[in-house]
């Protein structure tokens, strides 16, 4: 099992609609979780961290669900600029060593 | 919120050649940078953890006499693709974490390395 796996999608979605995927994680010590996007050819920017009690920044709502061992991105009223791959990120053995999920491709469509 | 930038963006060089790639923190200090490598529609791939004042740790598979790192100071490390081969081409990307063990990593805009 790979220490942190994505569905890599494509997910093709209408503009406007709500789409949510998740990550999963195998190492249960992990205490640090983070979404990137990463647009094509570009280096992956923050998107948000995830905390225990689940956070919202706007249209994305992030939640992390320890007992099954996944973090989940929510996205609602999705925009074409929304078109991106989104990686989730865990921590490891250690704060110090971030694993990454190899991401989630999202089309959002007109 | 923390810069990372990275120069050069964009490198073109010549079979054989060596290029170095600069990654510096502009607005925080880093005593560990990370260097990653990705190949079109693949995922990240961690390359080397770069330690100021000491040596770089490297991943498995990855040769350290090929990628020479160099952490000299708190905001600046480069990375060095020595004698490069059209196989390295590949977009290289730094990141480093402001203090913090909860803190996320920033990344450079990345280096888009060509070789011919």
């Amino acid at each position: 099992r790979k220490e942190v796996e994505q569905d890599p999608g494509p997910f093709n979605v209408p503009e406007g609609a709500t789409v949510a995927f998740n990550c999963t994680y195998s190492n249960s010590a992990s205490q640090s979780f983070f979404w990137y996007r990463q647009d094509c050819r570009k280096e992956p920017k923050l998107l948000m961290s995830v905390y225990s009690s689940g956070n919202e920044d706007g249209r994305f709502t992030a939640q992390l669900n320890r007992a099954s061992q996944y973090i989940s991105l929510l996205i609602r009223d999705s925009k074409l600029s929304d078109s991106a791959t989104y990686l989730c990120v865990v921590n490891g053995d250690s704060n110090y060593q971030l694993i990454w999920g190899a991401g989630t491709k999202l089309i959002i469509k007109p | 919120g923390a810069v990372v930038s990275q120069h050069p963006s964009r490198v073109i060089c010549k079979s054989g050649t060596s290029v170095k790639i600069e990654c510096r923190s502009l607005d925080f200090q880093a005593t560990t940078m990370f260097w990653y490598r990705q190949f079109p529609k693949k995922s990240l791939m961690l390359m080397a953890t770069s330690n100021e004042g000491s040596k770089a740790t490297y991943e498995q598979g990855v040769e350290k006499d090929k990628f020479l790192i160099n952490h000299a100071s708190l905001t600046l490390s480069t990375l060095t693709v020595t004698s490069a081969h059209p196989e390295d081409s590949s977009f290289y990307i730094c990141s480093a974490r402001v203090q913090g063990n909860n803190s996320p990593l920033h990344f450079g805009n990345g280096t888009r390395l060509t070789v011919t």
